[in-house]
């Protein structure tokens, strides 16, 4: 079993539209969860850190479910910028702060 | 504007010849990791480095070689042991490796062996 899961898409919709990703990781000791954006051929950038308590930031809501062991990526009003490479990222301790990336969800947004 | 430069961005090579992918950062961060991503798998770590002349193997180390001689810089050796180079490489920082420490990665070197 992977470390860390995605479904890879890609998810296709319409401008304005409300999409989920979810991500799950199987190693219960994993401390800290982000999601990084990648676009096309670029290098990965951090979107939002993921809270125990749910976090939102603009149209982007991510929350952890530590007991199921699952991550998720909310975004409301999908824009075409929205399009790119969502990656699930989990940090595992291992002596130092390690982290384990998904392979990503793929978003394409059109009009 | 501080961050992370890596070059060259695109990088042919031979079967049988090693290269040097350049890494040097301006964001005054002690650790360093080299990442190698190939479609539809995650990023996987080759070398990190939390402080000058100390670094540690990741999790696919074999077939490259890393330096760490200046706080800056964090080169990696792609060597012809390496059996499968053609990837995207890709360099990180971040302040330390305890943390919840954000990465900042630079802009990638695409090796493809010829």
């Amino acid at each position: 079993r992977k470390e860390v899961e995605q479904d890879p898409g890609p998810f296709n919709v319409p401008e304005g539209a409300t999409v989920a990703f979810n991500c799950t990781y199987s190693n219960s000791a994993s401390q800290s969860f982000f999601w990084y954006r990648q676009d096309c051929r670029k290098e990965p950038k951090l979107l939002m850190s993921v809270y125990s308590s749910g976090n939102e930031d603009g149209r982007f809501t991510a929350q952890l479910n530590r007991a199921s062991q699952y991550i998720s990526l909310l975004i409301r009003d999908s824009k075409l910028s929205d399009s790119a490479t969502y990656l699930c990222v989990v940090t595992l301790n291992t002596g130092f702060q390690k982290l384990v990336f998904g392979t990503g969800t793929r978003l394409l947004v059109s009009p | 504007d501080g961050g992370i430069t890596q070059s060259p961005k695109y990088l042919f090579r031979k079967e049988g010849q090693n290269v040097t992918l350049s890494c040097e950062q301006n964001l005054n961060h002690d650790a360093m990791y080299w990442y190698r991503q190939d479609p539809g798998q995650g990023l996987r770590l080759i070398y990190y480095s939390q402080i000058v002349n100390d670094f540690q193997k990741g999790d696919i180390a074999e077939g490259y070689s890393v330096s760490r001689e200046k706080k800056e810089s964090f080169p990696l050796t792609v060597t012809s042991a390496q059996k499968n180079p053609t990837a995207f490489y890709l360099c990180a920082s971040s302040i330390a490796l305890s943390g919840a420490n954000v990465l900042t990665f630079g802009a990638g070197s695409r090796l493809t062996v010829l």
